[in-house]
């Protein structure tokens, strides 16, 4: 069975400060896709970024950077310079089944403060 | 990616009544996929609805109570039914589509409050 583990429920920053959320996944296939998604306080759920269990490779998009450690099943998350945009539910997700059968972590709460 | 619109984007119902929440994509789709989020909670997959078969559903969620209709490649329809104070959750649906399948893109969800 698969598991998506969050351990900061709440995160706050004051705004400029760097931020890393947590993501510690548990699977024994070896293939599988590993999702970060954003929740703002509207509920939509806006997709970030995906990354394969083949690829390891870290990934940086302006402010948002990502570290997949296979050695530790951990697939976390960093925002630099966090502003008050930032704010929002983070969930981590895993897949093993190529778009479906997701498993979603139970999300970290960041709040950036002005 | 698809464009997902969903409709209702918000409603207050009364127990004991129904609400259909409508998924459009803007693009042919095999997979749609409904959840359910309940407040402060994460996301909880209902069912998974093919165009043309019956929709799958999750361990914990019936038909009776979440019946979905597939009627095309762009549509789907979840409906809560003999709703109560319990149902009140974000209903979002999703589908995969373009050059990554393995992704699932969401609606802008249906905020549903059951008084």
């Amino acid at each position: 069975a698969q598991k998506v583990t969050q351990a900061q429920t709440e995160i706050s920053v004051v705004e400029k400060e760097d931020v890393t959320l947590d993501c510690v996944y548990e699977t024994r296939d070896t293939t599988y896709y590993l999702f970060w998604y954003k929740q703002p306080p509207s509920g939509e759920l806006v997709f970030l970024i995906r990354r394969n269990s083949f690829d390891e490779q870290n990934e940086i998009s302006g402010r948002y950077s990502w570290n997949f450690q296979k050695s530790t099943s951990s697939f976390n998350f960093t925002i630099t310079a966090s502003q008050v945009v930032d704010s929002a539910v983070y969930f981590c997700a895993l897949s093993v089944d190529y778009g479906q059968n997701f498993v979603f972590g139970p999300g970290t709460r960041l709040s950036v403060l002005p | 990616s698809a464009v997902i619109s969903q409709k209702p984007s918000r409603d207050i119902c009364q127990r004991g009544t129904s609400l259909t929440i409508q998924c459009q994509v803007d693009s042919q789709v095999t997979m749609m996929f409904w959840y359910r989020q309940q407040p402060g909670q994460s996301l909880t997959l209902i069912a998974t609805a093919n165009q043309g078969s019956e929709a799958t559903y999750e361990s914990g969620f019936v038909i009776d109570k979440f019946p979905i209709s597939r009627p095309n490649l762009t549509f789907s329809t979840l409906t809560v039914s003999n709703m109560s104070p319990e149902d009140s959750s974000i209903y979002l649906c999703s589908t995969t589509s373009g050059s990554f399948q393995e992704t699932q893109y969401f609606g802008p969800g249906t905020r549903l409050l059951v008084l």
